[in-house]
């Protein structure tokens, strides 16, 4: 099975900051990544797929970026509405398999 | 728009069998993927089963292999998980998701608890 490994756990920033989440894959996923978001009490929802591509809806202060098996979740200008729990998924090979999450605060 | 709608969870003895839908809608459910993923209380998320557009292939981890059976009916645009032999580590909310892959649209989620 592919290990998505996800840093922070949990992170605390100020509002406008830049905020970066990573995964780290155990093996050659290609651009096959995605990256949700979490809001408390609500659904996941598509953020970034295919490592760098917005989903329709997504604000452009997110962004994605890849460095062989490092994948990143940028958000440029943090806002309120950001908070919630950020996941990582490699949808390379079954089973597909999750990040362990990271908490974004607001400062 | 689209819209998934699930149903059918509840609290069942260790054991038990339960049947999980997912009410689709606002989209060609015919021609899409249908996913299962799950999140146990305070934890992350957790893929649990997908089923190809006509229903042909379906995919599960080691962990509900041979337990969960997902199935869709493209005629009433709604899916099923089929769970069986629950055991306590089985509690957690349950969503269905669209697309095959990448999960584009979550259901609201349906709880599930097993417990004696």
């Amino acid at each position: 099975d592919i290990q998505m490994t996800q840093s922070p756990a949990s992170l605390s920033a100020s509002l406008e900051e830049i905020v970066t989440i990573t995964c780290q894959a155990s093996q050659d996923i290609g651009n096959w990544l995605a990256w949700y978001q979490q809001k408390p009490g609500k659904s996941p929802q598509l953020l970034i797929y295919g490592a760098t591509s917005l989903a329709d809806g997504v604000p452009s202060r997110f962004s994605g970026s890849r460095s062989g098996t490092q994948y990143s979740l940028k958000i440029s200008r943090l806002q309120v509405e950001d908070i919630g729990i950020y996941y990582c998924q490699q949808a390379s090979s079954a089973p597909l398999t999750f990040g362990s999450g990271t908490k974004l605060e607001i400062k | 728009e689209v819209q998934l709608v699930e149903s059918g969870g509840g609290l069942v003895q260790p054991g038990s069998p339960l049947k999980l839908s997912c009410a689709a809608s606002g989209f060609t459910f015919s021609s899409n993927w249908l996913n299962w993923i799950r999140q146990a209380p305070g934890k992350g998320l957790e893929w649990v089963a997908s089923i190809n557009p006509d229903g042909s292939s379906t995919y599960y981890p080691d962990t509900v292999k041979g337990r969960f059976v997902v199935s869709k009916d493209n005629a009433k645009n709604t899916g099923y998980l089929q769970m069986n032999n629950l055991r306590s580590e089985d509690t957690a909310m349950y969503y269905c998701a669209r697309h095959g892959g990448y999960f584009d649209y979550w259901g609201q989620g349906v709880m599930v608890t097993v417990s004696s």
